[in-house]
């Protein structure tokens, strides 16, 4: 599996845009990249996942480069509540390997 | 619908004890995944069982072990426990084709700690 790096931290003022990035040059073609995050003690959340084109769910909207070389993750009104680390991962197996993540905070 | 389910929510063993973790799926997931995320660290996958079948594996010793029984629910058993098997201990269930929706749904996790 592709290996990432991500931010070890990020700050976000409350109802801006949140936008984390993700460096995986080493990503394979058929390697998927997907996004978690965990709240403090709790179990990790999916939050969404994609290959090449862009995505966009309830939760957060994906943007991955061309070159699929790297992606962005955007909350697009940051609350209280995301404050989480999120864990950019790729795999093309059944098997996540979850790296450090970023720690986000989301300050009022 | 029921999330995945972990039980006990706490234990405490001493060393060189056993310990058994126990985990229910979502229902109609077959696969289950073991993870373990010691404090301070990332999470660290153990085990992937699906069809009641050990799929993967991840750089842990064999006194880690664990089963996927017939309803699929999982048990992950720790041998010899070590000061080091201190941590929350985490369960996902996912689907069959996982990478076709990408989800794999955690519970709240079981955490050990070792004396």
């Amino acid at each position: 599996d592709a290996k990432t790096t991500q931010p070890t931290s990020m700050d976000c003022a409350e109802g801006r845009a949140a936008n984390l990035p993700c460096n995986h040059s080493t990503i394979s073609g058929n390697e998927y990249v997907y996004w978690y995050r965990q709240i403090h003690s709790q179990g990790p959340q999916y939050i969404i996942h994609g290959l090449k084109n862009n995505e966009t769910n309830e939760m957060a909207s994906l943007i991955i480069t061309e070159d699929r070389k790297s992606s962005t993750l955007i909350l697009p009104h940051a609350t209280l509540r995301d404050t989480a680390v999120y864990y950019c991962i790729v795999s093309r197996a059944q098997k996540l390997v979850f790296g450090q993540g970023t720690r986000l905070t989301i300050n009022p | 619908e029921a999330g995945v389910t972990q039980s006990p929510t706490h234990l405490i063993k001493t060393r060189g004890q056993q310990a058994t973790l126990r985990c229910s799926p979502i229902s109609g997931h077959t696969s289950v995944y073991w993870y373990q995320q010691a404090l301070g660290l990332g999470l660290q996958f153990l085990l992937w069982y699906d069809e009641g079948e050990e799929r993967n594996r991840g750089n842990f010793p064999p006194r880690f072990s664990g089963r996927q029984f017939p309803n699929y629910s999982s048990e992950l058993n720790v041998n010899a426990l070590e000061l080091e098997d201190s941590a929350l201990y985490l369960c996902a269930s996912s689907l069959a084709l996982m990478a076709n929706t990408g989800e794999l749904f955690f519970g709240e996790g079981s955490r050990l700690t070792v004396l």
